[in-house]
């Protein structure tokens, strides 16, 4: 199966700051890549997929790039709401989910 | 708009079987043509999948569980159904139910049904 990198595991930055989380994957997945935010006691929420595809009602803060290996998700000013769990996940069967970024307040 | 509901047993003794349901409202299953998975989330873990299932019935599950694993549809009742047998207590998790419309990604989420194995 492909294993998901994700880092920082941890990410300690203050509101309107840049957050940007990197994934790798063990081996290529062209662009077939998603990214989600989870907030405690939640379900996760689809942010990105496609590597770079918003997903319906995502702000335009959000923003994901890459293919092959090597994927990032940014944040381009970090609002209050944003301070979450995030993970990468591809479809290649199995689908597998990196370990998660926790995006924390500084 | 469609909402997945899922529901299980919350409380299940080591070596018996697990069995959770979705239930889908807004849409109707076999008018939509998406891929309708479970994953589970281990406390304080990462996500795993563990299975889908199309309304045609065709299904594919992780290889890790495979064998303990079935997933079922009823389009009659508009039910994703996942039986999992023999469960310990790294089974212990919140199941989700999700939708998987071609995307390669789950765009829609139920909130969840937390399993404990315990005797």
């Amino acid at each position: 199966e492909i294993v998901l990198t994700q880092s920082p595991a941890t990410l300690s930055l203050s509101p309107g700051e840049k957050a940007t989380l990197s994934c790798r994957a063990s081996e290529s997945i062209s662009s077939v890549l998603a990214w989600y935010q989870q907030k405690p006691g939640q379900a996760p929420r689809l942010l990105i997929y496609e590597s770079s595809a918003r997903a319906t009602g995502v702000p335009a803060r959000f923003s994901g790039r890459g293919s092959g290996t090597d994927f990032t998700l940014t944040i381009s000013s970090l609002e209050p709401d944003d301070f979450a769990v995030y993970y990468c996940q591809q479809r290649s069967d199995p689908a597998t989910f990196g370990g998660g970024t926790k995006v924390e307040l500084k | 708009q469609v909402q997945l509901q899922e529901s299980g047993p919350g409380v299940v003794k080591p070596s018996e079987t697990l069995s959770l349901t979705c239930t889908v409202s807004g849409a109707s299953i076999r008018g939509d043509d998406s891929h309708w998975n479970w994953i589970r989330q281990r406390p304080g873990k990462g996500l795993e999948w563990l299975a889908y299932i199309h309304y045609s019935g065709s299904s594919n599950s992780n290889p890790s569980l495979m064998s303990r694993l079935k997933i079922s549809v009823d389009t009659s009742k508009n039910q994703v159904s996942l039986t999992l047998h023999s469960v310990t207590a790294a089974d212990t998790a919140t199941y989700y139910c999700a939708r998987d419309p071609y995307l390669g990604a789950f765009d829609l989420w139920g909130q969840g049904t937390a399993v404990i194995v315990s005797s």
